[in-house]
């Protein structure tokens, strides 16, 4: 019975490149968060996915940030053009329905940028 | 916009004594709230919640208390235990709306 799955666990990027996250979440759960850490701060709402589609994306940068929950596969968090300042932790977390405040995280990702 | 509080960055509590964690808000609009705590290098962990229809919700050694008026919660751990050393989040959220504003976090150290 695994949990939230995140990998890789840690992801080191030039500036410029491109930075794929995965979640895989919980058996049985078809909604997925992605939440962002910055150092020495709270975690911050990016998007909420269900399956095919982007439920609310209000915390996502309007820029070179994307995500997807295809129907098959892990949820991605995709950002291109990585700059210094997206070097954070990216936490994953998923339920089995929506408004399930109490859901489960995974152990994130560390992207760091050089 | 902060809109939840976390104003103690860390806390240092001795082993079988209580830990108070207090957590502030500013929006009305939040109806439900829920503990987390964080391990480092690890994802957080649901500790607790509570609704905005109660004023106290109690799991084992966690309290949480509610003070709607205040827009204040707090989180009492009693007796306090060297693995509650972690770092406590307050979070909270409005209606059906599924994300959750957080706060920046306490550090809790519990010293033996």
């Amino acid at each position: 019975n695994a949990g939230v799955m995140q990998n890789p666990r840690h992801l080191v990027r030039r500036r410029g490149q491109e930075a794929r996250l995965r979640c895989s979440p919980m058996k049985g759960h078809s909604h997925v968060y992605w939440y962002r850490q910055l150092p020495e701060e709270g975690l911050k709402f990016m998007v909420y996915l269900q399956k095919e589609n982007i439920i609310d994306e209000s915390g996502m940068p309007k820029e070179r940030f994307s995500a997807e929950f295809p129907k098959e596969g892990p949820s991605i968090l995709r950002i291109q053009q990585v700059v210094r300042g997206d070097s954070a932790a990216y936490f994953c977390a998923s339920s089995p329905t929506s408004g399930e405040y109490g859901y489960t995280f995974g152990s994130g990702t560390r992207l760091t940028v050089v | 916009d902060q809109q939840v509080k976390q104003n103690s960055p860390s806390l240092s509590v001795q082993e079988g004594r209580i830990s108070i964690l207090n957590c502030d808000y500013t929006n009305s609009m939040f109806d439900y709230f829920l503990w987390y705590k964080k391990y480092p290098a690890e994802g957080p962990t649901f500790l607790i919640s509570i609704s905005s229809i109660k004023d106290k919700n109690e799991d084992g050694r966690f309290t949480v208390f509610l003070n709607k008026s205040a827009k204040h919660l707090s989180l009492h751990i009693v007796p306090s235990q060297p693995g509650d050393s972690a770092v406590y989040f307050c979070a909270a959220g409005a209606g059906t709306a599924s994300k959750l504003t957080f706060g920046t976090g306490t550090r809790l150290q519990v010293t033996l």
